[in-house]
C-alpha cells in the first residue's frame, strides 16, 4: 500500500519570501504524484502533477515541484509567495496501474503568509 | 478542464434522518467516482469507490449500510447517509478521474458538501 507524509503541519512565511512544502511518499510500485490546494470550505484545486517525463513539474500560480525517485520526495516550491497563497496544501499519491485508482492524501500543510 | 459538481453544498438535518448527496460529472463520463470525508483541519479520507453498474467498494472501517452509494449513470453517483448522527457531521467530497488513464490523467474534485447533523 502507498502512503504520503507531510512532515510540516504549518508553515508560516512572510509575503514575497520563498517557500518549500515537503512531501515524501512510500510505494512499492510506480506512482503518480499530485499537489492540491484547498481554500476554506471549498473543494480541492490541482496545483500540479507528475505522471512521467521531466522530474521538474510546473503548475499554476507560480508553484513547481520536483520528483526525486531516490529520495521518494515530491516537494512543492514557490520562489515568492503572496498573501492569497494562504491555504491548506495536500500532497497525494496514486498508483500507476493504467486505470483509475484511489488517491492517498498526506495530512496537509497549512501555509500562512503574512505581511 | 472537466467539471464535477455536488449538490447540495450545505445541508443540516436532524439526527435519525437520511441525507442524499449527489456528485455529477458535467462534461465527461465517469465509470468510477470516489467519495472522501474530511473532518475539520484534517486530511481527506477515502470512504468508498463508486462503480457504474456494480457495487461500491468500501474502505476498511466504513459502514456500507450506513453510507449507501449508488452509481446510477455514467455521470451521477449518490451518497446517502442513513440514520445520520452528529458524529456524521463532516465535509464530504467526491472526485472523478478523467481520462481514466494515460498522460493526461487527472482526478477532478467536486466543491464538497458540508453536512451538519443536529
Amino acid at each position: 500500500a502507498q502512503s504520503v507524509t507531510q512532515l510540516d503541519s504549518q508553515v508560516p512565511v512572510f509575503e514575497e519570501a520563498p517557500v518549500e512544502l515537503r512531501c515524501n511518499y512510500s510505494s512499492s510500485v510506480s506512482v503518480y504524484l499530485f499537489w492540491y490546494v484547498q481554500y476554506p470550505n471549498q473543494g480541492l484545486q490541482l496545483l500540479l502533477k507528475y505522471l512521467s517525463g521531466s522530474t521538474l513539474v510546473k503548475g499554476i500560480n507560480g508553484f513547481e515541484a520536483e520528483f526525486n525517485k531516490s529520495q521518494t520526495s515530491f516537494h512543492l516550491r514557490k520562489p515568492s509567495v503572496h498573501i492569497s497563497d494562504t491555504a491548506e496544501y495536500f500532497c497525494a499519491v496514486n498508483l500507476n496501474t493504467g486505470t483509475a485508482s484511489k488517491l492517498t492524501f498526506g495530512t496537509g500543510t497549512r501555509l500562512q503568509v503574512t505581511l | 478542464g472537466a467539471v464535477v459538481s455536488q449538490h447540495p453544498s450545505w445541508v443540516i438535518c436532524k439526527s435519525g434522518t437520511s441525507v442524499k448527496i449527489e456528485c455529477r460529472s458535467l462534461d465527461f463520463q465517469a465509470t468510477t467516482m470516489f467519495w472522501y470525508r474530511q473532518f475539520p483541519k484534517q486530511s481527506l479520507m477515502l470512504m468508498a469507490t463508486s462503480n457504474e453498474g456494480s457495487k461500491a467498494t468500501y474502505e476498511q472501517g466504513v459502514e456500507k449500510d450506513k453510507f449507501l452509494i449508488n452509481h446510477a449513470s455514467l455521470t451521477l453517483s449518490t451518497l446517502t447517509v442513513t440514520s445520520a448522527h452528529p458524529e456524521d457531521s463532516s465535509f464530504y467530497i467526491c472526485s472523478a478521474p478523467h481520462p481514466p488513464s494515460g498522460p493526461n490523467y487527472e482526478q477532478y474534485f467536486g466543491p464538497g458538501t458540508r453536512l451538519t447533523v443536529t
